[in-house]
């Protein structure tokens, strides 16, 4: 059974301090590993796909990264813009996955000014 | 923004009762999903379609049934609910197995 655990479960930080959020899973073969942000009352938001272990992608403030056990969500001098929930889901490489994806629970971070 | 609307977005009903959630895509996407969201359980995944009339359980599926009678529309179907299935039901899309999905805004369903 594919697992996906989340930490830390909420995260405050100051506007301009630097961290870490972290994606561990177990996965019967990795097809990909994704990251979203979900604010209050909206679906989640599409951020990162990594597909193999040494991978890294970035978008403004955020970097991810991938080994073969986790996956990192770094943010980089965060503004309170940057809070939200960030979830992160795996997608099986096995037989006909059809996409199916499983998620963790999520980290919620707040930034304050 | 992908093009995928749910509806409706609230719904406030009575136990026993049938629900139909709908979910409207128009990106002309094979895949299609029905998640629902609770605290502490995160999204997890109720049934999915990987093209019309075909359609398959996911983990969380007792209690509710899909239908897919054309590309765009995909159907989740309380036949009688139960305050345990109170949650945010969204509907995701994919064009392809290794390919984001993308979500609707939610669908929040109060059984009371």
């Amino acid at each position: 059974e594919d697992q996906v655990t989340q930490s830390p479960e909420a995260l405050r930080l100051q506007e301009g301090e630097s961290s870490s959020l972290n994606c561990s899973y177990t996965v019967s073969g990795l097809r990909g590993l994704f990251w979203y942000r979900q604010d209050p009352g909206k679906g989640p938001e599409f951020l990162f796909t990594l597909y193999s272990a040494g991978e890294e992608k970035e978008k403004e403030r955020l970097k991810a990264t991938l080994t073969k056990k986790e996956s990192f969500l770094h943010i980089t001098a965060p503004k309170p813009e940057d809070s939200a929930t960030y979830l992160c889901a795996v997608q099986a490489e096995v037989g006909t996955s059809y996409g199916k994806l499983t998620f963790g629970q999520g980290t919620i971070l707040t930034v304050h000014p | 923004d992908a093009g995928i609307t749910q509806s409706p977005r609230h719904k406030v009903t009575e136990t026993g009762t049938p629900v139909t959630l709908r979910c409207h895509q128009t990106e002309n996407h094979r895949y299609m999903y029905w998640y629902r969201q609770d605290p502490g359980h995160g999204l997890r995944l109720i049934h999915y379609s990987y093209g019309v009339k075909d359609t398959d359980k996911g983990e969380v599926s007792d209690g509710y049934s899909v239908s897919r009678s054309k590309t765009e529309d995909f159907l989740l179907t309380l036949e009688s609910a139960t305050s345990s299935q109170t949650s945010v039901y969204f509907c995701a899309i994919t064009p392809g197995t290794g390919a984001e999905a993308f979500f609707g805004q939610g669908t929040r369903l109060t059984v009371v």
